[in-house]
Order: C-alpha cells, then structure tokens, then sequence
C-alpha cells in the first residue's frame, strides 16, 4: 500500500463545473496536508495547506480534510480550461524535530471547453 | 521578492558521467529539499540540508549527495550516472521552523544518454 494515494486520473470535466480531487493517506500520525498544482513541464506550486479537519476556502478552490477517515480532497468551483494540470497531494510525516512530505502520483485534471 | 531558483534548466550528460545542480532558496528560507520526479510520477525525496547538514535522507544510493552553504543554497551532485537517473531534479526551500510548507523552484532537467 502507497503512503499516499490518488487517482491518477484523466478526470474530465465540463468548464464552469466542480471537480473534485482525492486523497487518502496511510500515517494516522499526518498532521498537514497540501494541495500542489504541476503543469506539464513546470515544477509543483502550493495551492492550498490544510492543517484541521474540516473545510478550507480560497478562492474557487476548497480542501477538505477527514483524519478519521484519512482523506483529504481539494474542490475546485466554476473550473476553467486554465486548471488543467496535475494536482498532488502531500502529507507530511513526522521525523524527529522535522517532517517529510509524503507524495501521491497526482491525478491529472483535464477541464473540456 | 526572489522565489526559489535552480540552475541550470537542462542538462544532458552521459552514463558514468558525474552531474552538480544548484538551487538558492526562496529570501527568508534556511531549509533546502531536494526531490527527483520521474515522468508521470509524484516528487521522491532525495535529501533535505539545514545549517549545512544533512538532516533527512530518503532512499537514495549514496552516488547522490549534496551540500549547503552558508548562504542558505544548496547543491546536488550525482555521481556514475545511470540512465535511470534521468529525471526533473526540483528544489524546494522552506523554513525550518515553520516546518512543512515548501516552495519550488522551476527544476532542472537532467537527461543521461
């Protein structure tokens, strides 16, 4: 089992409408969790952090987070063909005094105008 | 304010041959990651330097390692290379006391023929 999982995808998805990105995570002891968009080429750029269960907003963009559960997921309103890329999730693991991000494959998002 | 830059943008090297990157990390950053990034794959943690030491280490052979200097950036040096090797080399700095939320650079692509 992958420490960190996501559904490589394509996820198609009509302009204007929501998509919905998930993620789910192995290590119960995962305190921070973060969204990364890559386009084709380009390095990874933070999109959104997530630290609580519950909802966060920015945006068009908003993560949630279920540490019961051991998902995290990422919606995306009002999608435009300009987010298409592949969104990764990571997670960090504690180590020592410090952490290291864990990495899902990404799953890539394709926005049809 | 200067975000994270990698030097140089390309390279192509041949089996055998040893490989140095570079990376200044973002102004106020202490911390440098470095990670490989196979095509179609999440980022794998190569190692991650803080007060010119090496604090974490993924699971990399020991052909890889690297160095920090006193100004915070950072260099990875890759010895005997493989064709395996070939891959985006990515950067990120973060602050070592805030811990998890890392910048990228733009990553350098490293091609063994």
């Amino acid at each position: 089992q992958k420490e960190v999982e996501q559904n490589s995808g394509p996820l198609s998805v009509p302009e204007g409408a929501i998509a919905s990105l998930n993620c789910t995570y192995s290590d119960r002891g995962s305190q921070s969790f973060f969204w990364y968009r890559q386009y084709s080429g380009k390095s990874p750029e933070l999109i959104m952090s997530i630290y609580s269960n519950g909802d966060k907003e920015d945006g068009r963009f908003t993560a949630q987070l279920n540490k019961a559960s051991q998902y995290v997921s990422l919606l995306i309103r009002d999608s435009q063909p300009s987010d298409s890329a592949t969104y990764l999730c990571a997670v960090t693991r504690a180590m020592d005094s410090n952490y290291q991000l864990i990495w899902g494959a990404g799953t890539k998002l394709i926005i049809k105008p | 304010d200067a975000g994270v830059t990698q030097s140089p943008t390309h390279l192509i090297k041949t089996r055998g041959q040893q490989v140095t990157l570079r990376c200044s990390p973002k102004s106020g950053h202490d911390t440098v990651s470095w990670y490989q990034q196979a095509l179609g794959q999440g980022p794998q943690f190569i190692f991650q330097y803080y007060e010119e030491e090496e604090r974490q280490r993924g699971n990399f052979p020991d052909r890889f390692s690297g160095h920090q200097f006193p100004n915070y950036s950072s260099e990875l040096n890759v010895n005997a290379l493989l064709l395996g090797d070939s891959a985006l080399y990515l950067c990120a700095s973060s602050q070592w006391t805030v811990g998890d939320t890392q910048y990228f650079g733009p990553g350098t692509r490293l091609t063994v023929l």
